[in-house]
């Protein structure tokens, strides 16, 4: 089966930096994604990881480790607007569909 | 704004009542994936239709069918509710041909349905 494991809650300040740990269990390796989502609002898509690395794009960057079956996601400059629900998924035995984490609730304080 | 739309936002019924969703996915998005998410289950992947065929099962009740339409809106059925069906469902799309397009889905903003 699959399985991924990430932190129920993190807190930071605003203005610092937070990374969110991803470990996954899974037969079929697709890649690692990332999604946000805000209290009672929709998931957003952030980021994919299908190779080794880091991946950037603006305060957020995502990172893969195959070999260790883990990756990241790094908020850098924290703003109020960045609490919220971070979640990794990998796809499923179906190879289409998405298995999401339980999800990690960030808090950014003033 | 995702471009997906899903009706009702909110769903208030009885237990053993009958319920449709219904989902447009995004212009030229031909996968369509539905997701139900609860308090205690988190975000769970149920069905998902590409191009009007069913190609991938998650963990959906036998209450429950799903399906995609020729002019691919989708719609969810769920039958004989319970108090436990009460969650968000999530309807997701995208462009469905391509490996890194089952990776990042558009969401639409759900349906709250509530069984008492």
């Amino acid at each position: 089966g699959q399985s991924l494991e990430q932190p129920s809650e993190v807190t930071a300040v605003e203005g610092a930096i937070v990374q969110i740990n991803c470990t996954y269990q899974t037969s079929g390796f697709y890649g690692l994604s990332w999604y946000q989502q805000h209290d009672g609002g929709a998931p957003t898509f952030l980021s994919y990881n299908a190779l080794d690395g880091l991946e950037e794009t603006g305060r957020f960057s995502s990172f893969l480790s195959r070999s260790d079956s883990y990756g990241y996601l790094l908020l850098q400059e924290l703003q109020m607007k960045d609490s919220a629900s971070y979640f990794c998924a990998v796809r499923d035995d179906s190879g289409y569909a998405l298995n999401f984490g339980k999800g990690t609730s960030l808090l950014v304080t003033p | 704004d995702s471009g997906v739309t899903q009706t009702p936002k909110h769903l208030i019924t009885a237990t053993g009542q009958r319920v449709t969703l219904r989902c447009s996915p995004r212009s030229g998005d031909l996968s369509v994936y539905w997701y139900q998410q609860s308090l205690d289950q988190g975000l769970q992947f149920l069905i998902q239709y590409y191009n009007g065929e069913e190609r991938a099962k998650g963990n959906i009740l036998e209450r429950f069918s799903a399906q995609q339409f020729p002019d691919l809106h989708s719609e969810l059925n769920l039958s004989s509710l319970e108090l436990g069906d009460s969650a968000l469902y999530f309807c997701a799309s995208s462009e469905g041909s391509s490996g890194s397009s089952y990776n990042e889905q558009f969401f639409g903003p759900g349906t709250r349905l509530t069984v008492l």
